[in-house]
């Protein structure tokens, strides 16, 4: 019930195009959705989250949609470049015992080609 | 503003060997801390975290132990690394009023 399921493993978009990253979840305690962008041998770094009475939230290029009913929220990078080559997490989060508890998805690799 | 640091950035260590790992946070004052490690490919598993000073909560057992000896100074450490325990190890620290989590650079362990 704690798991994020995040799809799809890899992906490879066109210069221009929209990448769509998805993720699903169970636990209805979750009530903090961030993405995290990661280069390699980096740290991840936030990008951008949503809470759950907000169905979409938009920042530059980067939109969260977000599905409360179908637990399901989701990354629209439009316009896509070559520097959003990366690996993208998402994950959800909730307190528990005085802490934040966040569960992380298990990464989309992302490859915008020329 | 927050910065966080890690060191060493990368290590390469013997099985068997002991290890230290070190977070520290500056512009800002008793953050919740975290400790993460990626396996190759893979998602970020949570190790520790910390609410306060000698506070110390462990998500999963393993030979590894963490310690917070001041309020903005994270520590991993191990008597005896084994092979698995090779990762990229993250340190993260979030504010305790706010959601958002801020990792590091990252330590890249090799366990040889």
């Amino acid at each position: 019930q704690q798991q994020v399921k995040q799809s799809p493993q890899s992906l490879i978009v066109q210069k221009g195009g929209i990448s769509i990253i998805n993720c699903a979840y169970e636990n209805t305690a979750f009530d903090y959705f961030p993405w995290y962008q990661q280069f390699p041998g980096k740290g991840p770094a936030l990008l951008i989250a949503i809470r759950p009475d907000v169905s979409e939230k938009k920042e530059g290029r980067f939109t969260i949609s977000f599905n409360k009913s179908a637990k399901q929220f989701s990354l629209h990078i439009m316009d896509s470049q070559p520097g959003d080559s990366a690996t993208y997490f998402c994950a959800a989060s909730f307190l528990s015992g005085g802490y934040q508890k966040v569960t992380f998805g298990t990464g989309t690799k992302l490859q915008v080609i020329p | 503003s927050q910065t966080i640091h890690q060191w060493p950035a990368t290590l390469v260590q013997p099985v068997g060997s002991p290890l230290s790992l070190e977070c520290t946070v500056e512009g800002t004052s008793n953050p919740n801390l975290y400790w993460y490690r990626q396996a190759a490919g893979r998602g970020l598993q949570l190790l520790f975290y910390s609410v306060g000073i000698g506070q110390i909560s462990s998500e999963v057992p393993q030979n590894l132990s963490a310690s917070r000896p001041q309020d903005r100074q994270f520590i991993l450490s191990s008597k005896k690394l084994l092979l698995s325990d090779s990762g990229f190890y993250l340190c993260a620290w979030r504010h305790g009023s706010y959601n958002e989590q801020f990792f590091g650079p990252g330590t890249r362990l090799t366990v040889l």
